[in-house]
């Protein structure tokens, strides 16, 4: 079975702060992607990554950037967290385009 | 843009009964539309899939149908039990081909026993 594990389930940040979260997978999948997810309006991708250093804005990229150094591990940078960066972030791998997305099990944020 | 549309946003249903969720989509060029699961407090898990040489796809007692011509596709939730109760995601892959997916905004299931 596929497994992506997201380093917290639970953080707590102060506004101002730079936030990681961190996003491991154990497939080699080529794809992996960072959602935030809030009541009312879905999965919305913020970034995403087709390689290993390569990276593609989603349609909400602003107050974040991502990390790629190695094909199993993509990590979302806030730069400086705000308090409307409140949600819950769930990251995805997929071996290629046309195959599923699969989860981990997501990171509930709060920003104070 | 690429869009996905998902009704009814909630929907209860009584056990043993039949739960059906339909979605629409924009992009004509997509080709691949998977389900997702979401139980509370876990990330959504992929239920069931289909692609667009398909019509329809059953699995125990789920199923999925596909209309490329009208750009509907629907999931069918057949003698519904308390644990189906979850939200449930519709998406669909965009022209890009980059591996990107479209989610549809949610539907809340509650299934009473």
């Amino acid at each position: 079975d596929v497994k992506v594990t997201q380093s917290s389930r639970y953080l707590v940040k102060r506004t101002g702060e730079k936030v990681f979260l961190e996003c491991v997978q154990d497939m080699d999948h080529e794809n992996m992607f960072w959602y935030r997810q809030d009541p009312g309006l879905g999965l919305r991708l913020i970034y995403f990554s087709y390689d290993v250093k390569m990276k593609e804005k989603g349609d909400i990229p602003e107050g974040y950037s991502v990390s790629r150094e190695k094909k199993e591990r993509f990590s979302l940078i806030l730069e400086s967290a705000s308090t409307n960066q409140t949600s819950m972030y769930l990251c995805a791998s997929q071996i290629r385009e046309n195959q599923p997305q699969h989860f981990g099990d997501g990171t509930r944020l709060s920003i104070l | 843009g690429e869009n996905v549309e998902q009704h009814p946003s909630t929907l209860s249903v009584q056990e043993g009964d039949s739960a059906v969720i339909k979605c629409t989509y924009s992009d004509s060029a997509s080709n691949y539309f998977p389900w997702y699961k979401q139980e509370l407090g876990k990330g959504p898990q992929l239920i069931i899939d289909i692609r667009s040489n398909v019509g329809e796809k059953k699995d125990q007692r789920i199923a999925v149908t596909l209309n490329k011509t009208a750009k509907h596709f629907s999931l069918h939730i057949t003698e519904t039990q308390p644990e189906d109760s979850a939200v449930y995601f519709c998406a669909a892959d965009g022209s890009s081909n980059t591996g990107k997916l479209i989610f549809g905004q949610g539907t809340t299931l509650q299934v009473k026993p």
